[in-house]
């Protein structure tokens, strides 16, 4: 089973700009491994943001934004706000099944 | 929208099977190309996949809970279950039902303890 990794912590200022990545242990993450991003706010269940990639849902704050960079997933925050601090997690597909990374904890500071 | 709703006992005791049933709302369970996952989380840790089923009837699972898992549909009553078997301390957890391209229960704990 492939091991999904990403940033455990990350800060960014207020208004900042800050990636996020999602790398596989299996090689260059791609659009075939479906990437998706959830965020998670302590005691909170977690929400979709991105799907496949780059697709956003009428919830997702238009400051969000999904890619592929490096061979990795990437989710990038332009702008940031105070109420964006909290546990980011990617999801990639692999044949079906699925891996979740390890979260990032980002800070708003 | 879609809406999810986990239920089920909150307490399991060891060795026996924990059963959770996902009601879906606003929506069709059986709707082509779509799948319906839980996903688990214990107490301060990440999230961990436990398993799909497309509404092809086909399922996916994690491969070190394959030998315990089994999800199944119920299109009649627009629902789908977990059944994790011969469950231990290491599965007390929230368990969450999803649709993970949009949307997700609010969860359920589960605590395995005699």
């Amino acid at each position: 089973q492939a091991v999904v990794t990403q940033e455990p912590s990350l800060t960014v200022s207020p208004g900042g700009t800050v990636t996020l990545t999602c790398g596989s242990s299996a090689g260059a993450v791609t659009g075939g491994h479906y990437p998706y991003w959830f965020q998670q706010k302590p005691g909170q269940a977690p929400r979709t943001l991105i799907y496949d990639t780059s697709n956003k849902h009428s919830w997702t704050p238009a400051r969000f934004s999904g890619s592929l960079l490096g061979g990795k997933a990437a989710l990038t925050l332009s702008g940031a706000q105070p109420e964006d601090e909290a546990e980011y997690y990617c999801l990639l597909s692999y044949s079906g099944a699925a891996v979740f990374g390890g979260g990032t904890k980002l800070t708003v500071l | 929208q879609v809406q999810l709703q986990e239920s089920g006992p909150g307490l399991v005791k060891p060795s026996q099977t924990l059963s959770l049933t996902c009601t879906v709302s606003g929506g069709s369970i059986n709707i082509a190309s779509y799948y319906w996952s839980w996903i688990r989380q214990p107490a301060g840790k990440g999230l961990e996949w436990i398993g799909r089923l497309y509404t092809s009837g086909s399922t996916k699972y994690n491969p070190s809970l394959e030998s315990r898992v089994t999800i199944s549909v119920d299109t009649s009553k627009n629902q789908f279950s977990l059944k994790l078997s011969s469950v231990t301390a290491a599965d007390t957890a929230v368990y969450y039902c999803a649709r993970e391209s949009c949307c997700w229960g609010q969860g359920t704990l589960v605590t395995v303890s005699s």
